[in-house]
C-alpha cells in the first residue's frame, strides 16, 4: 500500500519560491501519473498540476501555469512542485495524489499548508 | 474547461436518513466522474471512482450513478461519521484541467 508523505511547506513573502515534496513509500508509484492538489482556507480543492509516471507529460491549472513547475525522481520515489512568485492566493493546504487511471486517485498524501504573507 | 456544478451546497439530515448529492457537468465527462469525502483538517477519501464503483474499504451504504453529465451519490442511511464534506470530480485525462465540485457539507440535523 503506498503511503504520499508532502512536506516543504511553510510561511513565505509574496514573489519569493518554495518547494514542495512529496515522497511515496514504495516504489509502486513509479508506474502511476502523480497530481498535486490545492485547498485555500476554508474553500474547496483546486487541482494545480499533473505529471506523467516518466515526467515526459506536465499540465497545469491556468492560475499556476509559467510560476509552478511540477517534477519527479522515480529514484527517490519523490514528486516536487517548485513554487515561483508566490502571490496571497497561493495560500493553501497543498496534496499530492496518486493517479491510478480509471481507478481514481488514491492515495492522498495529508497535506503542507503554504501562506504568502508580508 | 468542464465546469463541476454541487447541489445542494448544506444539507442537513438525521442519522439513518437517505441523503443523495446531485453532480453537474457543463459537458460530457462519460463515466470519469470520482466522489471524495473530507472531514475537518484531513484530506480527501476516495469512496467512489468510475461514476458508480465503490472504493475498497469503503461501506456499501455509499453509491455512485450516472453518466455523461449527471451523477448522484447516495448514503443510504447516514451514519455519525458521514457528517462531513463531500466533492465530485471530473478526472478524464484527455480533458484537463480535471476539476471538482463546489462541495457539499453535510451537517447533523
Amino acid at each position: 500500500q503506498v503511503q504520499l508523505v508532502e512536506s516543504g511547506g511553510g510561511v513565505v513573502q509574496p514573489g519569493r519560491s518554495l518547494r514542495l515534496s512529496c515522497a511515496a513509500s514504495t516504489s509502486a508509484f513509479r508506474s502511476d501519473a502523480m497530481h498535486w492538489v490545492r485547498q485555500a482556507p476554508g474553500k474547496g480543492l483546486q487541482w494545480v498540476a499533473v505529471i506523467s509516471y516518466d515526467g515526459t507529460n506536465k499540465y497545469y491549472a491556468d492560475s499556476v501555469k509559467g510560476r509552478f513547475t511540477i517534477s519527479r525522481d522515480n529514484s527517490k520515489n519523490t514528486v516536487y512542485l517548485q513554487m515561483n512568485s508566490l502571490r496571497f492566493e497561493d495560500t493553501a493546504i497543498y496534496y499530492c495524489a496518486r493517479d491510478r487511471g480509471i481507478l481514481g486517485w488514491n492515495p492522498w498524501g495529508q497535506g503542507t499548508l503554504v501562506t504568502v504573507s508580508s | 474547461d468542464i465546469q463541476m456544478t454541487q447541489s445542494p451546497s448544506t444539507l442537513s439530515a438525521s442519522v439513518g436518513d437517505r441523503v443523495t448529492i446531485t453532480c453537474r457537468a457543463s459537458q460530457s465527462v462519460s463515466y470519469w466522474l470520482a466522489w471524495y469525502q473530507q472531514k475537518p483538517g484531513k484530506a480527501p477519501n476516495l469512496l467512489i471512482y468510475k461514476a458508480s464503483s465503490l472504493e475498497s474499504g469503503v461501506p456499501s451504504r455509499f453509491s455512485g450513478s450516472g453518466s455523461g453529465t449527471e451523477f448522484t451519490l447516495t448514503i443510504s442511511s447516514l451514519q455519525p461519521d458521514d457528517f462531513a464534506t463531500y466533492y465530485c470530480q471530473q478526472y478524464n485525462p484527455y480533458s484537463p484541467p480535471l476539476t471538482f465540485g463546489g462541495g457539499t457539507k453535510v451537517e447533523i440535523k
